[in-house]
């Protein structure tokens, strides 16, 4: 059974960085396109950044565009999301999905635990 | 970016009902259309993508159809496991989207 490991959050200030990683033991890891989704407190699903397997192609929220990059190494089997300017906004548990062979067409069916990112003074 | 609205928002039933769940795009979407369940403290769980193609491992009493704009999202008789938040999502094109959630709760 594909598992995903996702970690990396934590407390930081407005205006800090962070890194999230998600891990993928087991997985055919650059077969496939890679999303991260997030959820704020008491909110629904919103969709983040999804990054192709190659990492040719990547797409951003406008919400995060400019603060967030998404980035992956097929070696480790691992894709990581550099959060940067956060804002409290930002505050969310955040999860790594793995989705299809293309990024066209994308749903996710494999998803992270979720790690939580508290942006606060 | 293309709007996805579910309706009900909350939905209250009973184990053995007939559920239904409306999600509607803002635009034609064609069948690029997956529902997903989420319990508290869970990550989602995805099970239906194209509209209407089962997930795997996914029970048999979950449905999905529609095209276009319209699609539903059926529980056929609710077992005490199914009591959870259902989302839609849309991946005909990017952004990718989210309906803003059915809570299915116990009558």
């Amino acid at each position: 059974e594909v598992q995903l490991v996702d970690s990396g959050g934590g407390l930081v200030q407005p205006g800090g960085s962070l890194r999230l990683s998600c891990a993928a033991p087991g997985l055919t890891f650059n077969n496939y396109v890679m999303t991260w989704v997030r959820q704020a407190p008491g909110k629904g699903l919103e969709w983040v950044s999804t990054l192709t397997s190659n990492s040719a192609g990547s797409y951003y929220a406008d919400s995060v565009k400019g603060r967030f990059t998404i980035s992956r190494d097929n070696s480790k089997n691992t894709l990581y999301l550099q959060m940067n300017s956060l804002r409290a906004e930002d505050t969310a548990i955040y999860y790594c999905a793995k989705g299809t062979m293309a990024a066209s067409h994308n749903y996710m069916d494999v998803w992270g635990k979720g790690t939580t990112v508290t942006v606060s003074s | 970016d293309i709007q996805m609205t579910q309706s009900p928002s909350t939905l209250s039933a009973s184990v053995g009902d007939r559920v239904t769940i409306t999600c509607r795009a803002s635009q034609s979407i064609s069948t690029w259309l997956a529902w997903y369940q989420q319990k508290p403290g869970k990550a989602p769980k995805l099970l239906i993508y194209k509209a209407s193609s089962l997930g795997s491992g996914v029970p048999s009493r979950f449905s999905g159809s529609g095209s276009g704009t319209e699609f539903t999202l059926t529980i056929s008789s609710l077992q005490p496991d199914d009591f959870a938040t259902y989302s839609c999502q849309q991946y005909n094109s990017y952004p990718l989207t989210f309906g803003g959630g059915t809570k299915v709760e116990i009558k």
